[in-house]
């Protein structure tokens, strides 16, 4: 089974909300990562946990909080967003990040985010 | 630094007819990964294959297939006999241990293959 899966599909929000996109996986992956995908673009990775620790912070604002309450749950909360920041949200998961690249990511459907 | 490039950036094709996608890739590491994913109009990305460094036997999956050349940093994907189901965007992709000591994926900026009846 290489199964992600990610809730909600779809959100739309205003500025001064607050929400969270929550990312699943049950394949006993110790690598988790999110990114972000704007129209007619590669996704662009945001940050890597690994073993339930922060790993990588790619320069991502702070209206971006990553938080990894166990190893098979992976969450991004939002707020103070803006319009720009409205994309596909996506989650993956390895088995672990520092095999030297070897890791397949699998990837959950995304979050499609609306921000007004 | 990696880089991935897909020169390609749409195909349209009519249904039954071959296919190639194409990918270069720069890397100064010796040891690395290649991989393909496709992304149809739903937004996952689907895994399709994944190639180290230093394998270059050709791979068959299917009407799917994928040539390896090390030679000139190539790695395409060939779909032979296309369906309209295969209608997606393909990215190639990049991953090797970078000064981080963790492994992250370059992406190529994807190629949008339309299939049509």
């Amino acid at each position: 089974d290489t199964e992600v899966t990610q809730t909600p599909k779809h959100l739309v929000m205003g500025m001064t909300n607050k929400k969270s996109l929550k990312c699943e996986q049950h394949m006993g992956h110790r690598a988790m990562y999110w990114y972000k995908q704007k129209a007619k673009k590669p996704p662009e990775l945001m940050f890597v946990y690994s073993y339930e620790k922060l790993s990588i912070n790619e320069s991502v604002p702070s209206r971006f909080s990553p938080e990894c309450p166990n190893s098979s749950l992976l969450n991004l909360h939002l707020h103070a967003l803006q319009p720009e920041d409205s994309a596909l949200y996506l989650c993956a998961s390895s088995q672990e990040s520092h095999a030297g690249g070897q890791e397949t990511q699998y990837f959950g459907p995304g979050t499609r985010l609306l921000v007004l | 630094a990696q880089k991935v490039t897909q020169a390609q950036t749409e195909i349209s094709v009519v249904e039954k007819e071959d296919v190639t996608l194409d990918c270069v890739y720069e890397t100064r590491d010796t040891t690395y990964y290649l991989f393909w994913y496709k992304q149809p109009p739903s937004g996952e990305l689907v895994f399709l294959i994944r190639r180290n460094s230093f394998d270059e036997q050709n791979e068959i999956s299917g009407r799917y297939s994928w040539n390896f050349q090390k030679s000139t940093s190539s790695f395409n994907f060939t779909i032979t006999a296309s369906q309209v189901v295969d209608s997606a965007v393909y990215f190639c992709a990049l991953s090797a241990k970078g000064n981080s000591g963790y492994s992250t994926l370059t992406f190529g900026k994807g190629t949008m293959l339309l299939v049509s009846p």
